[in-house]
């Protein structure tokens, strides 16, 4: 159980946008920035995001991330096939649940 | 050009010892953390800890302090993650990464995964 909540899957249509959640408290994502990543299955995980909403060079601007209190969000518009993978949300963790943390994970799939 | 290249997959008995590695290369070996993740199959990833290879400070999550340990030697570039006694349940795959700047907050370049395998 991860201190860090994602939901489970999402879905979207090519050419659309998707979001997905990451719930967590004040003492992670309330005092820290927050980092996505993303995973094919059979790779390694990729940085996707940032310090919240920041993009490592690369990665192409259709992904964003935000953050507000103790949320964050990943927003992939312009949906594409090869989109299709695991995405984690990461963050420092101030309290014994740390020092580092990740989201349980979304599995996103495009129809 | 950065990488970090992991060593090859390993098959154990539980009860053995095992030490996987992580040579980096392409940057400052010594001004970027390097972490380890833990993906057991099918399963979402884990930050087992981490450690600064300039002075080896080490930082571990709770569920992994006294299970693993983290080290480094950064004479030769490479970070080590082992366990003194192997349990099925520690089958999985590992990852190691490198910090993006020099806080411990984000990782930016991971190794291929060493699978470990662990059964009687």
């Amino acid at each position: 159980q991860s201190v860090l909540t994602q939901p489970p899957s999402a879905s979207g249509t090519p050419g659309h946008r998707v979001t997905i959640s990451c719930s967590g408290s004040s003492s992670n994502i309330g005092t820290n920035t927050v980092n996505w990543y993303q995973q094919v299955p059979g790779t390694a995980p990729k940085l996707l995001i940032y310090s919240n909403n920041q993009r490592p060079s690369g990665v192409p601007d259709r992904f964003s991330g935000s953050k507000s209190g103790t949320s964050a969000s990943l927003a992939i518009s312009g949906l594409q096939s090869e989109d299709e993978a695991h995405y984690y949300c990461a963050t420092w963790d101030d309290s014994l649940s740390g020092p580092g943390v990740f989201g349980g994970g979304t599995k996103l799939t495009v129809l | 050009e950065v990488q970090l290249v992991q060593s090859g997959a390993e098959v154990k008995k539980p009860g053995e010892s095992l030490k996987i590695s992580c040579q980096g290369s392409g940057y400052t070996f010594t001004r970027h953390w390097i972490g380890w993740v833990r993906q057991m199959p099918g399963k979402g990833l884990e930050w087992m800890g981490i450690i600064y290879p300039a002075d080896s400070n080490t930082r571990y999550s709770p569920s992994f302090l006294a299970q693993v340990t983290i080290s480094v030697d950064k004479s030769i570039g490479t970070a080590y993650l082992q366990w003194s006694s192997l349990k099925a349940s520690d089958t999985a795959m590992y990852y190691c990464a490198k910090s993006r700047g020099p806080g411990p907050y984000s990782f930016d370049y991971w190794g291929q995964g060493t699978l470990v395998s662990v059964s009687s």
